[in-house]
């Protein structure tokens, strides 16, 4: 059973960088078949794709995010990462971490409890 | 971007009726890469169908998929307590991955 933990500061003040990790157990994420994604979701909104990374593969973003993103993997920590630069308010939201389990199946089958990320001075 | 257009918005029921829970795509979806995912207040969500029409573990047989190109529809029989949620649909035919804006499943 894979397992996904984020963890990072709730508080974070505008044009600063928001930086958040989330801990896989019971899987790898340099196994190279899976997908590491982060989806995001405004308060009282819809879910948002952000991104995602693959071990020894390219990563992929949301244009919405423009040059802003950037994701990586740790694999010493059997972590992967969501830096995100110059954050408004509108960044405000709760951040899920996710898993697509292949590169043909890119839906998202496990996901982690999601953290609460404000963006406020 | 393909857009992803779930309808209705609200939808109320009753226990032990049938939902059936409509996500249009503004281009054509392979049907491999249309997922369904139900999520309960503060809660992450919840893989329910992906391919279409293909059960993630766990999931009931009451919950269906079905559709193809730009129509799917996801059914629920036999309404039970747990039901109630807000459900999306999501594409990964191509990036940018997207939902649907969501459909709320309420108790009539």
């Amino acid at each position: 059973q894979v397992q996904l933990h984020e963890s990072g500061p709730g508080l974070v003040k505008p044009s600063e960088t928001l930086s958040l990790t989330c801990t896989v157990s019971g899987g790898s994420v340099s196994s190279g078949d899976s997908y590491w994604s982060w989806v995001r979701q405004p308060p009282g909104k819809g879910l948002e794709w952000i991104g995602y990374t693959v071990y020894g593969g390219s990563d992929n973003y949301n244009p919405s995010f423009k040059s802003r993103v950037t994701i990586s993997i740790d694999t010493s920590k059997n972590q992967f990462s969501l830096k995100l630069s110059s954050v408004t308010a509108a960044d405000t939201a709760v951040y899920y971490c996710a898993r697509s389990p292949t590169v043909l199946l890119r839906h998202f089958d496990y996901w982690g409890q999601g953290t609460v990320v404000t963006v406020s001075s | 971007d393909i857009v992803l257009t779930q309808s209705p918005g609200t939808l109320s029921l009753s226990l032990g009726e049938r939902a059936s829970l409509s996500c249009r795509a503004s281009q054509s979806v392979s049907s491999s890469y249309l997922a369904w995912y139900r999520q309960k207040p503060g809660q992450a969500p919840r893989l329910l169908i992906y391919g279409t029409s293909n059960r993630a573990t766990g999931i009931a047989d009451r919950i269906s998929g079905s559709g193809s190109g730009t129509e799917f529809t996801l059914t629920i029989s036999g309404l039970e307590p747990e039901d109630f949620a807000v459900y999306y649909c999501q594409q990964s035919k191509s990036s940018p991955y997207t939902f649907g804006q969501g459909t709320k499943l309420e108790i009539k």
